[in-house]
């Protein structure tokens, strides 16, 4: 059981380059999440999504976009690479709907993003 | 989203009990607590959640008062390798009154040292 796994660890992109990171769960989660966190911060939400086909903004979508095609799937994509989005990537699914209303986030390793 | 204010960093000692409180002064009533631990250069996880009085598993002790207005994280006994940031959220596990969403904030910069 993999659990929650991105694509990929690392990337350098120059300004202006477009990329996708993927990330992918085996846990049949209906939600699934994209952050971000910079260095000393916390994590902020970029968009998420509550279903296959679904997707919703956060607390900084801007200058991302996001797809769900596949309930496994989650991916976030970056059409032009700004320096400001250098940043460190995760990406998680949640747990819900379980006994006594517990639920868990499970986050992937990272995506290290520097955009020179 | 109930919001919540937690302290930006805290130090303690190896041994030592280390509580850190988590203010929620808008959580509506089926929002659960949940408390996650991040360590450098990784993803959070899961420690423990609570709707109300004390639940307790092998990582730590959660304390909600009556009127569900703050909780209280409890380490018991840290050692160096609870140094780490704990982030404390509020919400519907079901979805059904917050979209789904899941906003961690800046979390408590916990400190351990020898």
């Amino acid at each position: 059981n993999a659990g929650v796994t991105q694509t990929p660890k690392f990337r350098v992109l120059k300004t202006g380059q477009s990329m996708t990171l993927l990330c992918a769960q085996d846990m049949n989660h209906e939600y699934m999440y994209w952050y971000r966190q910079d260095p000393g911060m916390g994590l902020r939400l970029i968009h998420y999504s509550v279903g296959e086909g679904t997707t919703a903004k956060g607390e900084v979508p801007d200058g991302y976009n996001v797809s769900r095609l596949k309930k496994q799937n989650f991916l976030l994509g970056l059409e032009s690479a700004a320096p400001s989005q250098t940043s460190v990537y995760f990406c998680a699914s949640l747990l819900t709907g379980v006994m006594e209303g517990r639920t868990e986030a499970f986050f992937g390793q990272g995506t290290r993003l520097t955009v020179v | 989203l109930a919001k919540t204010t937690q302290p930006i960093s805290m130090d303690s000692y190896e041994g030592q009990e280390v509580n850190i409180t988590c203010s929620h002064n808008n959580i509506a009533t089926n929002d659960y607590i949940t408390w996650y631990q991040q360590f450098p250069s990784q993803g959070p996880r899961f420690i423990i959640q609570g709707y109300k009085t004390k639940v307790t598993n092998e990582v730590a002790s959660l304390f909600i008062p009556a009127d569900r207005k703050s909780s209280t994280l409890s380490l018991p006994r840290v050692s160096l390798s609870d140094t780490a940031v704990y982030y404390c959220l509020v919400g519907d596990p079901d979805g059904s009154s917050n979209t789904g969403k899941l906003i961690f904030g800046q979390g408590t910069t916990l400190q351990v040292k020898p």
